[in-house]
């Protein structure tokens, strides 16, 4: 399979603890875009990277959120400081034509 | 900036009928548009797009969308739907390869 892959698929973390989501986008793909997608809602924005330059971050991306793309290939996504808000589906995508996502790491935090 | 208007939350159908699944955008620049499929617990599959070119694209399962610039809109079509159908279908949006613009999504319901 050469499609979007995230890990894990997903996670259960205690209220303060911080939590990191890993995306091997498609190989050949060099930006790479991160979503969170909360119940009954489109998936929103988070953050994108053309190779290992982080481009562009939106609001929702407080402080406690970081993101990295090393060397340009896979990604992390890190959430330090978890609260019940972050429960969400984090989605990961590749371009270039057309976002191709990943099946998603669905976060509880309780 | 850009936006995406999905008006119907729930589209209900019977098996076999013909659904429409109306999607509106607001946009200064020219954008590219797309339609995604969800089902539960599942990421997002791309159905179809638009980038440029002929207005009427079609995906490999039968569902076809037109882009009609004067009105802004990039309806989900599709004559004859299955059971298998049943998921949510998300329209977007964006300037360039750049971020995606989900609308909140509509829930394609098909019963027998």
């Amino acid at each position: 399979d050469t499609g979007v892959s995230q890990d894990p698929r997903h996670k259960i973390t205690k209220r303060g603890q911080n939590v990191t989501f890993r995306c091997d986008p498609i190989s050949e793909h060099n930006r790479l875009y991160w979503y969170r997608q909360t119940l009954g809602q489109g998936p929103e924005f988070l953050t994108y990277f053309q190779n290992e330059a982080q481009l562009e971050k939106s609001r929702l991306l407080s402080d406690r959120f970081s993101a990295e793309r090393p060397k340009g290939s896979f990604s992390t996504l890190e959430i330090q400081r978890t609260e019940q808000g972050d429960s969400a589906m984090y989605l990961c995508a590749s371009s270039p034509e057309g976002a191709f996502f990943g099946q998603g790491t669905r976060l509880t935090v309780v | 900036a850009q936006s995406v208007t999905q008006l119907d939350s729930q589209v209900p159908v019977f098996e076999e009928a013909p659904v429409e699944l109306r999607c509106n955008y607001s946009s200064s620049v020219s954008v590219y548009l797309f339609w995604y499929v969800q089902y539960p617990n599942q990421g997002l599959q791309l159905l179809l797009k638009y980038l440029s070119g002929s207005t009427l694209v079609e995906s490999i399962n039968g569902f076809e969308a037109e882009f009609n610039k004067s009105q802004t809109s990039f309806h989900l079509r599709k004559p004859s739907v299955h059971i298998s159908d049943t998921a949510e279908y998300f329209c977007a949006v964006s300037a360039g390869f750049q971020k995606l613009v989900f609308g909140t999504g509509t829930r394609l319901l098909v019963s027998p």
